[in-house]
Order: structure tokens, then sequence, then C-alpha cells
């Protein structure tokens, strides 16, 4: 298994640019997270889906953010425009069911907007 | 609203050592517990999941509790060495919001 694929893997952009990040989960999962991780706030949940739906999307800062589920290998995570503030490393996990099972990482995406 | 706390936030050690990494939560309404690997510039290793329900689990040179009525886990690594070095992060599933909360982690180096 290929397990959660992310890209691109790194991306650099100037600010009020649009910004796309890419993840496919593992094949059967059904649940997909994204992530946040800063030095400042550590790892943070900004939304998840399960079964392509989003349950809670409590997490996504500002409505700069949003994310979208069209089928169960695909998921995006969009920032439109971009600001300096969401450089970060964004993960992507995935999960066979939404609990009490381990959650499986992407590698990331590092995003610094100049 | 879930807080995870590790301590402590950095440790060194030199090789052969046993050591034990905190890790406190805030609600003990949880569905469970999970410990990571992070590398340096790379992802999240699952290491061990523990359920609610269940005391500890074990893999390997690892073993982690979990005492859900008091907020504490720990992770207990035996023998340690310099390919431990890493920073192990802690991650609480709450019942109602089935997402993790992660504690800050603690940077873990085995010197050999």
């Amino acid at each position: 298994d290929a397990g959660v694929i992310q890209s691109p893997r790194h991306e650099v952009t100037e600010m009020g640019q649009e910004v796309t990040l890419r993840c496919k989960p593992i094949s059967g999962h059904n649940s997909l997270f994204w992530y946040r991780q800063t030095m400042m706030r550590g790892l943070e949940l900004l939304i998840y889906f399960n079964n392509n739906v989003p349950i809670d999307d409590s997490g996504m800062p500002e409505d700069r953010f949003s994310a979208k589920m069209p089928n169960a290998s695909f998921s995006t995570l969009k920032i439109q425009p971009s600001e300096p503030r969401d450089s970060a490393v964004y993960f992507c996990a995935s999960s066979p069911v939404l609990a009490g099972v381990e959650q499986y990482f992407g590698p990331g995406t590092r995003l610094t907007v100049t | 609203k879930q807080e995870v706390t590790q301590i402590p936030a950095a440790l060194s050690v030199p090789e052969g050592e046993n050591l034990v990494l905190n890790c406190s939560f805030t609600d003990s309404a949880i569905y469970n517990l999970q410990w990571f690997r992070q590398d340096p510039g790379k992802g999240l290793t699952s290491l061990l999941l523990i359920q609610s329900s269940q005391r500890e689990q074990t893999s390997g040179r690892l073993n982690a509790s979990l005492d859900k009525s008091s907020g504490r886990s720990t992770l207990y690594i035996a023998a340690s060495q310099p390919g431990d070095s890493a920073t192990y992060l802690c991650a609480v599933m709450d019942t109602g919001r089935r997402a993790l909360t992660f504690g800050s982690g603690t940077r873990l180096q085995v010197q050999p």
C-alpha cells in the first residue's frame, strides 16, 4: 500500500495567491482528516470527512480556507487568498472508520507564503 | 475543550537507558489515545493505540499505559537506541468530536 499521498510536498507562494493542497487517502479508508502544524500552535485539526461528507469544520481558521472531498480517493484544501500566517506544514490523514482505529498520516505539505 | 500536555518538552539520555514520557489530558471522556513518532521534516508514524477500555499496549521495546480516570498516559521505551531519537506526540480522540487533539510533543535525543 502506498500510504496517504500528499501533493505538492513543498509550496512557496506570494501573499494573495490561491493555494491548493491535495490528498489521496489509503484505499478503502472512509475517514479523512486535515491537520496543520506550526511551531506556535503545534498540530491542530482543521476539518474531517466521513464517507466524503464534511463532519466537523470547526477548526478551519477563516473563510479563506475551504476543503472538498469529491470522491473517496481525493480531497483538496484550498486557501484563497493566502497570507504569510498560513505558512505551516499541512498534513492529511486517513483511517478505515471514523473512530476506534489508528489514523495514518501523509508526509505533509510544507507551505511558505511570502 | 480538551487539552493535552506532554512532559518533558525535551529529553537527552545516553544509549541503553530506559525512559518514560508523560502525557496528560483534561477531559477523561476519550475514545482512545494514540502515541506517534515524528522525525524532523517528516510525517507522523503511529506507534501505539490504546482504547479507552484498555490499560496498556505493547509493541517491541515500547509500552504505553492509560489511566483514563486520572487523565494520564505514559510511554515507556526500554533500552533506548540512537535510532529512537525523534519527537514523540500523544493524541487523544474525544467521544464527542471524533478527531485527535495533540500534545506539543517530547523531543528525545539518545546519545550513542
